[in-house]
């Protein structure tokens, strides 16, 4: 039972223009989303996040957006540059109220390459 | 600032043998997790400990036993390795549970059960 869901393995985009990467998650007690990146042999490190009291969190050249009621959200990131190019992870918890309160159950991963 | 160091990178392992991953934090934080990363798949969480002497299953504990001594070491034990054990292992801290304090990861172990 796959609670959150990054549909599309891969993502190849020019430098430049916008990457966005999807996540569609099922459980409605997760209030909190985040975003980590992965680079080839290092760990996740976390890039964004956003509360379900808001449908949309920037943060320079990133931004998350949220639409709770289709429970989906994406990252867009603009403009692209390869350097971007890693594997990202969406990740949802439950700030309160629910067994998975405070742990991250995350998705599958993008990877998202992004050409000079 | 070294932050969450894991022990070794690599390790290859026969089936039936047992081993510690380690992982050790420098940033006094009381909350550790061990996760496992499948090909393909996302992270998984095996077991996190919520300070020294308290631990706790994840969502894919059986194979696998932690203890946690001290605030900064949280090792991950196999005692009797499986080839469905092959994975990338991360651990992580944070300073709380709350996710919106996201959590810092190592650089990962790859293990191979052959």
């Amino acid at each position: 039972d796959q609670q959150v869901k990054q549909n599309s393995p891969s993502l190849s985009v020019q430098e430049g223009r916008i990457s966005i990467l999807n996540c569609d998650y099922t459980n409605s007690m997760f209030d909190y989303f985040l975003w980590y990146k992965k680079y080839p042999a290092e760990g996740p490190t976390f890039l964004i996040s956003i509360s379900s009291i808001k449908d949309k969190n920037e943060d320079g050249r990133f931004t998350v957006f949220l639409n709770k009621s289709a429970k989906h959200l994406s990252l867009h990131i603009v403009p692209s540059q390869p350097g971007d190019s890693a594997v990202y992870f969406c990740a949802a918890s439950a700030l309160q109220g629910s067994s998975n309160t405070g742990k991250l159950i995350f998705g599958q991963g993008t990877t998202l390459q992004v050409k000079p | 600032n070294a932050g969450v160091t894991q022990t070794p990178k690599f390790r290859i392992l026969k089936i039936g043998q047992s081993m510690t991953l380690q992982c050790a934090q420098d940033m006094n934080h009381n909350y550790m997790y061990w996760y496992r990363q499948d090909p393909g798949m996302g992270l998984k969480l095996i077991y996190y400990s919520v300070g020294a002497g308290i631990t706790d299953k994840g969502e894919v504990p059986n194979g696998y036993n932690v203890s946690r001594s001290t605030t900064e070491d949280f090792p991950l034990r196999l005692e009797l390795a499986a080839p469905s054990q092959t994975s990338v292992y991360f651990c992580a801290s944070s300073p709380t549970m709350s996710a919106n304090q996201p959590q810092h990861f190592g650089d990962g172990t790859r293990l191979s059960i052959l």
